[in-house]
């Protein structure tokens, strides 16, 4: 079974550009979460969405920041403008709710970089 | 409000020395769970354990083994025999299992294993 896929694996971008990260969870997965990684604060759950509804997104820092999942396989974040304090790395996750168990299962991440 | 504390920022051994990576965590709820997930230099986050509140039982894979101690909020990661491969972040997280809300990770220990 495939797992998490996100694209691009690498992003480089202009300030004040807008960038558009994608993320295909595990299928069957009714759970998908955004992560963002930095070195001043580590992991960060940013937006959570179960059964393709946004449940929390007060992890979002700021309005720039919005998230979507149309469906069940597909869910994108974007940032409009970037800045280059939102450098970092993207992760995105998925788990079954439907196991009951709450380990959640990662993408490769995608490294962002706004010059 | 829910804390995972990894002290130990950065470890450094010799090959096949034993190590063991620190967490303590802090919650209010009575169940809950927790995680360690490693995060090698390629960049992505691989999972590697979960125990639930109720199961303080050790428990031992190949060369890993993990300790769980809810009397002193513990859950403490040991590797015997390190090699040069498990060179690597390693997180330690925490979830409040009534719902499937996200992680709360440790800010990870960097293992770092001399040949």
């Amino acid at each position: 079974d495939a797992g998490v896929i996100q694209s691009p694996r690498h992003e480089v971008t202009e300030m004040g550009q807008e960038v558009t990260l994608r993320c295909k969870p595990i299928s069957g997965h009714d759970y998908l979460f955004w992560y963002r990684q930095t070195m001043m604060r580590g992991l960060e759950l940013l937006i959570y969405f179960n059964n393709n509804v946004p449940i929390d997104d007060s992890g979002m820092p700021e309005d720039r920041f919005s998230a979507k999942m149309p469906n069940a396989s597909f869910s994108t974040l974007k940032i409009q403008p970037s800045e280059p304090r939102d450098s970092a790395v993207y992760f995105c996750a998925s788990s079954s709710g439907l196991t009951g168990l709450p380990e959640a299962f990662f993408g490769q991440g995608t490294r962002l970089t706004v010059v | 409000a829910q804390k995972v504390t990894q002290a130990q920022t950065e470890i450094s051994v010799v090959e096949k020395e034993d190590v063991t990576l620190d967490c303590v965590y802090e919650t209010r709820d009575t169940t809950y769970y927790l995680f360690w997930y490693k995060q090698p230099p390629s960049g992505e986050l691989v999972f590697l354990i979960r125990r639930n509140s109720f199961d303080e039982q050790n428990e031992i894979s190949g060369r890993y083994s993990w300790n769980f101690q809810k009397s002193t909020s513990s859950f403490n990661f040991t590797i015997t025999a390190s090699q040069v491969v498990d060179s690597a972040v390693y997180f330690c997280a925490l979830s409040e299992a009534k719902v499937a809300d996200g992680l709360t990770f440790g800010k990870g220990t960097h293992l770092i294993i001399q040949p």
